[in-house]
């Protein structure tokens, strides 16, 4: 089976911006989560989906949204974005509950 | 909520020495513990993991080691070799959400393998 798949793989914004990223599951895998890492940082949870629903929600201010499709692929979204909002963003999918994670390649996003 | 912590958080081992990195948590209801490598450019990719069920497991020079009475887990690698320089992740299955668990990151360990 193809791995995760992550588009793009890198990106520049300027502040006040936003931006989309997208990733494609594992094929039979339901479920995405999203994380953002930064330099020096381990992985910070934002969101996970399932079946279309959020399943899952971290600690992350309303500008980071989510969305996910029929067919599992999944979008994140960063509105007005911020300078320390420029780190690696990285999807994983997982076929149902209580898992293994299997990580994509990540976006890696730097605002000016 | 629960909390990992990973210890150290850099590690630099001569190549062909051992490298032990350990992880400790507080939620005794935590059954199930992964361990991550991250490449340079990459995301993580699992190694190994272990469900509570057993106190270890190996998988040629990658072992991990779980105390569910002290409650902390270990990953163990022999005989390093230079690709085995990375940063590695533990988690474990956290919050509980709708049947759901969601895991928990340790902070990672940067390893260096020196020549």
């Amino acid at each position: 089976k193809a791995g995760v798949t992550q588009t793009p793989r890198y990106l520049i914004k300027t502040r006040g911006q936003q931006v989309t990223l997208s990733c494609s599951p594992i094929s039979g895998h339901r479920s995405v989560s999203w994380y953002q890492q930064t330099p020096g940082q381990g992985l910070q949870f934002l969101f996970e989906y399932f079946s279309e629903t959020q399943r899952n929600k971290g600690n992350f201010p309303g500008r980071f949204s989510g969305r996910q499709f029929s067919n599992s692929r999944s979008e994140m979204n960063v509105s007005t974005l911020e300078l320390g909002d420029s780190a690696l963003y990285l999807c994983a999918s997982m076929e149902g509950t209580r898992e293994t994670q299997y990580f994509g390649p990540g976006t890696r996003l730097l605002v000016l | 909520g629960e909390n990992v912590e990973q210890h150290p958080s850099t590690l630099s081992v001569q190549e062909g020495d051992s490298a032990v990195i350990k992880c400790t948590y507080s939620d005794s209801a935590s059954n199930y513990f992964p361990w991550y490598k991250q490449e340079l450019g990459k995301g993580p990719q699992l190694i190994i993991d272990i469900r509570s069920n057993v106190g270890e497991k190996k998988d040629q020079r990658i072992a991990v080691t779980l105390n569910k009475t002290a409650k902390h887990f270990s990953l163990h690698i022999t005989e390093t070799q230079p690709e085995d320089s990375a940063v590695y992740f533990c988690a474990l299955n956290g919050v509980e959400v709708d049947s759901n668990y969601q895991l928990i990151w340790g902070a990672g360990t940067k390893l260096i393998i020196k020549p």
